[in-house]
């Protein structure tokens, strides 16, 4: 079961918006509405920030946004902030496996 | 206070075995789905198990055979028995409360370092 396809980085500047995407099949990402995003910051556990497409857990900021078109999800976070900057990583509910699977990563740089 | 606490990581020499805890508070390991996940240093996130509320656990290709896990509802804690190690089980070994749907909880994490 390969990996889920995630830029290995992206960046943007304080205050705009970047998007992060996350491509799958349609045994995975295409196929459910399972797919969850973590923020982790070095040294430190991830975090769930979106997860069943589009929901936020109570307390997650609402600068952040997801969405899914086909087997493609996406992370949105809008007026970036440099408490931003972290390794961002998407998982999702497969049908070809009783476990999960996740993205590789991607590293956001704020400047 | 929802929480999960991994311990029991530590240097390891090549085929020997460790037990990692990860100890429940704030909600019932019996009750809920609960998920080991590993990260290779400088890596990704890579799902190692997931047990449901019957007990029942599913593995990882890469260690089906070599890790067991085993709960204590008394405690109200998973354990992960890791046997046969191998340099590339190196990583962080974090729990987390859920499953293939997502984990809405995760422990700090305990390391796990695979001498050869």
């Amino acid at each position: 079961q390969s990996a889920l396809t995630q830029p290995a980085s992206v960046s943007g500047s304080l205050g705009q918006s970047i998007t992060i995407s996350c491509t799958g099949t349609s045994s995975d990402v295409g196929g459910h509405n399972y797919v969850s995003w973590y923020q982790q910051h070095p040294g430190r556990a991830p975090k769930l920030m979106i997860y069943d497409v589009t929901n936020r857990p109570s307390g997650v900021s609402n600068r952040f946004s997801g969405s899914k078109s086909g087997n493609t999800a996406s992370l949105t976070i809008s007026g970036l902030q440099a408490e931003d900057e972290a390794d961002y990583y998407c998982s999702s509910y497969t049908s070809s496996s009783t476990l999960g699977i996740f993205g590789g990563g991607t590293e956001l740089t704020v400047l | 206070e929802v929480q999960l606490v991994e311990s029991g990581g530590g240097l390891i020499q090549r085929g020997g075995s460790l037990r990692l805890s990860c100890a429940v508070s704030g909600f019932s390991v019996r009750n809920n789905y609960i998920s080991w996940v590993r990260q290779a240093p400088g890596k990704g996130l890579e799902w190692v198990s997931v047990t449901d509320s019957d007990g029942t656990t599913y593995y990882a290709d890469s260690v089906r055979g070599r890790f067991t896990v085993s709960r204590d509802n008394s405690k109200n804690t998973l354990y992960l028995q890791m046997n046969s190690l191998r340099a590339e089980d190196t990583g962080v070994y974090h729990c987390g409360r859920g499953g293939a749907y997502g984990l809405d909880v995760w422990g700090q994490g305990t390391t796990v370092t695979v001498s050869s």
